[in-house]
């Protein structure tokens, strides 16, 4: 049973630290999504990609927050300084399409 | 004004019961329409997708009005198991991207 893979799945860490999130997507699919998801607002779309190239950033906070997919297997989020707001529940999806994705388990993330 | 917008909740229902979620989308071009259930501490699921002419699975039946803008979910003869929290999801009209409602929680009770 295929599933995404998202590594840590809790992290907690003082304000001002780097915090590196990690997803592995399910093996042949090519659209890779990040998502953040707090009780104020629900699930919002940070940023995805297809085939390795970034399609859409617009949802993440540039100055802090960056996305990449250095090989097919490995996406990373990255937030460079973490601030006590970015604690929220952050999860990756996969898929062939933007209509049909397959969520990870998400990282806990706990910026003090 | 959110781009998708569903019924606060929280449910509670007894098992059994039949209940209905109902959920509106402001851009009219949206292509494609979703339910997805996300369960306590959980990833989200998709639970079925949602066509003009209505569909069924089981004791799920999702139907979409596209004049109105509006999604709805029936689940009849209600399980412990339902309870979670279901969210409308709808495409953007380029249809890359996924919009997430708020989620309504629904607490099946025995």
């Amino acid at each position: 049973d295929a599933r995404v893979t998202q590594t840590p799945r809790h992290k907690v860490t003082e304000m001002g630290q780097e915090v590196t999130m990690r997803c592995q997507p399910i093996l042949g699919h090519n659209t890779v999504f990040w998502y953040r998801q707090t009780m104020m607002q629900g699930l919002e779309l940070l940023a995805y990609f297809r085939n390795r190239a970034p399609l859409d950033d617009s949802g993440m906070p540039k100055d802090r927050f960056s996305a990449e997919m250095p090989d097919a297997t490995l996406a990373t989020l990255k937030i460079q300084p973490s601030e006590p707001r970015d604690s929220a529940v952050y999860f990756c999806a996969t898929g062939l399409s933007s209509e049909t994705q397959y969520f990870g388990p998400g990282t806990r993330l706990l910026v003090l | 004004r959110k781009e998708v917008e569903q019924d606060p909740g929280p449910f509670n229902v007894p098992e059994g019961a039949t209940v209905a979620f109902n959920c509106t989308y402001s851009n009219s071009a949206s292509q494609s329409f979703f339910w997805y259930r996300q369960d306590c501490r959980k990833e989200p699921k998709l639970l079925m997708s949602v066509y003009s002419s209505g569909n069924e699975d089981g004791r799920f039946t999702a139907q979409l009005n596209r004049a109105s803008q509006y999604i709805s979910l029936l689940i009849r003869d209600s399980k412990l198991s339902d309870s979670a929290t279901y969210l409308c999801v709808v495409t953007t009209p380029q249809g890359g991207k996924l919009i997430f409602g708020q989620g309504t929680e629904l607490s099946v009770k025995p």
